[in-house]
């Protein structure tokens, strides 16, 4: 079973801020997953990548599959940023699924100040 | 789209007694994954479903709890008897996965709201 680390477990920035989270994992994945739960509980899907790097607005999402690590960058950080961010990943296809359920890292509790 | 409908948004029963939690996945979509969320133990997959056949049930507690998937627009995930340890927040996600060459890696997974279930 795949082990999914993430750091920093709890994270506090003030506005404007360049914000890193980290997420590790110990054996190969088919994709990893940033997701993003609000303080109301409701879970969106940020990305979903496999290989180098993806952006949306001023987030930026990168994975090295060698090193087994993914990154989430938040660019000029608003409070509305604020959130708890979810790594999980998928396991390699060869494992013989097709849709294959998440494993998922315990969150990064992010609070951005104004 | 509505995306993903679980109903209810909340339920509050006392042990013992039974709790059915219902999805209805994104049209078109033919996986569906039920999720469970604590705060001692984070998100953890329960069980999923490809073209409404059970894959894989091994995250799903004990045989209290069982799923079923009769068509592909409904879900429900049932848990009888229910006790407090149950307390939890239950997502219900769906996909689409096509042609596993094409799309190897499958693919985005959306999740409806959750159901917070409180058992006392």
């Amino acid at each position: 079973k795949n082990e999914v680390e993430q750091s920093p477990q709890n994270l506090t920035a003030q506005e404007g801020e360049f914000i890193t989270i980290n997420c590790s994992y110990s054996v190969g994945i088919s994709a990893l997953h940033w997701l993003q739960q609000h303080p109301g509980g409701g879970i969106v899907s940020l990305f979903m990548l496999s290989s180098g790097k993806k952006k949306h607005g001023r987030l930026i999402a990168t994975i090295n599959i060698q090193e087994k690590h993914s990154s989430l960058h938040i660019t000029a950080s608003h409070p509305r940023d604020s959130a708890v961010y979810i790594c999980a990943v998928g396991p390699p296809m060869y494992s013989g699924g097709g849709a294959d359920g998440l494993t998922f890292g315990k969150g990064t509790h992010l609070i951005i100040q104004p | 789209d509505a995306g993903v409908i679980q109903s209810p948004r909340h339920e509050v029963t006392e042990m013992g007694q039974e709790v059915t939690l219902r999805c209805k996945p994104i049209s078109g979509h033919n996986s569906l994954f039920w999720y469970r969320q604590t705060m001692m133990r984070g998100l953890e997959l329960l069980i999923y479903f490809n073209n409404n056949v059970p894959i894989d049930d091994s995250g799903m507690p004990e045989d209290r709890f069982s799923a079923k998937m009769p068509n592909a627009s409904f879900s429900t995930l049932k848990i009888q008897p229910s006790e407090p340890r149950d307390s939890a927040v239950y997502f219900c996600a769906s996909s689409f996965i096509g042609d596993l060459l094409l799309a190897p890696m499958g693919n985005e997974q959306f999740f409806g709201p959750g159901t917070r279930l409180t058992v006392l």
